[in-house]
């Protein structure tokens, strides 16, 4: 199995601003994934995070709003660009290991909410 | 296309009593299936997974789920609901490579009653 720590577990954030979220793993993984989870809602995949190249992002999602970066095999980050209300939500960090490549493990996720 | 339909938005049930969350799902070839549950203020946590050979899979707090090609089911057991089981349960039907998709549910909310 596999521990994946976010950072910040929380935040409280004003409208136009940006927050960046981190993603760390325990464990060497082959792919990263970034998912939002709207209030009583399932879950959206963002992007695939894809280690030294640019994130594969699923169609609704934009490089320019969700800017992410993976400069190794454990550690990624998501930034939620030039917030807004609607960008309330939990995101969660989430990842495949190189071994059992199979099962997908999550993050505790980062619930933020946009004043 | 993959797909994964929880029929049940939200089910009550008292403690003690027995559970069962259904998941069916939609794919061509034998899938990878996933039971996560989510308290509140947390994230995912893996409960079961049903890869291949016996088709009733145990898993994390006392849970299992059974798997019916017939009827392209995953449905989830307990036998005893203890109040802390209140939770989002999600089922999701895995990528067959590693690069592929995992599709989720929309979850269903358990509601345990004293």
């Amino acid at each position: 199995s596999a521990v994946i720590s976010q950072k910040p577990s929380r935040d409280i954030c004003q409208r136009g601003t940006s927050l960046t979220i981190q993603c760390q793993v325990d464990s060497q993984v082959t792919m990263m994934f970034w998912y939002r989870q709207q209030p009583g809602q399932s879950l959206t995949l963002i992007a695939t995070a894809n280690q030294g190249s640019e994130a594969t992002y699923e169609s609704g999602f934009v490089i320019d709003k969700f800017p992410i970066s993976r400069p190794n095999l454990t550690f990624s980050t998501l930034t939620v660009s030039n917030m807004s209300p609607e960008d309330s939500s939990i995101y969660l960090c989430s990842a495949r290991l190189m071994q059992g490549w199979e099962t997908q493990y999550f993050g505790p996720g980062t619930r933020l909410l946009v004043l | 296309a993959q797909s994964v339909t929880q029929p049940d938005i939200h089910i009550t049930v008292s403690e003690g009593a027995s559970l069962e969350l259904r998941c069916n799902y939609s794919y061509g070839a034998t899938p990878y299936l996933f039971w996560y549950v989510q308290s509140p203020g947390q994230g995912l946590q893996l409960l079961l997974k049903y890869f291949s050979g016996d088709t009733l899979v145990q898993g994390i707090k006392g849970f299992e789920a059974e798997f019916k090609r017939s009827q392209s089911s995953f449905n989830l057991r307990k036998p005893s609901v203890h109040w802390s089981d209140a939770a989002e349960y999600f089922c999701a039907v895995g990528a067959q490579t590693n690069a592929g998709k995992s599709t989720f549910g929309d979850g269903t909310t358990l509601t345990v009653k004293p």
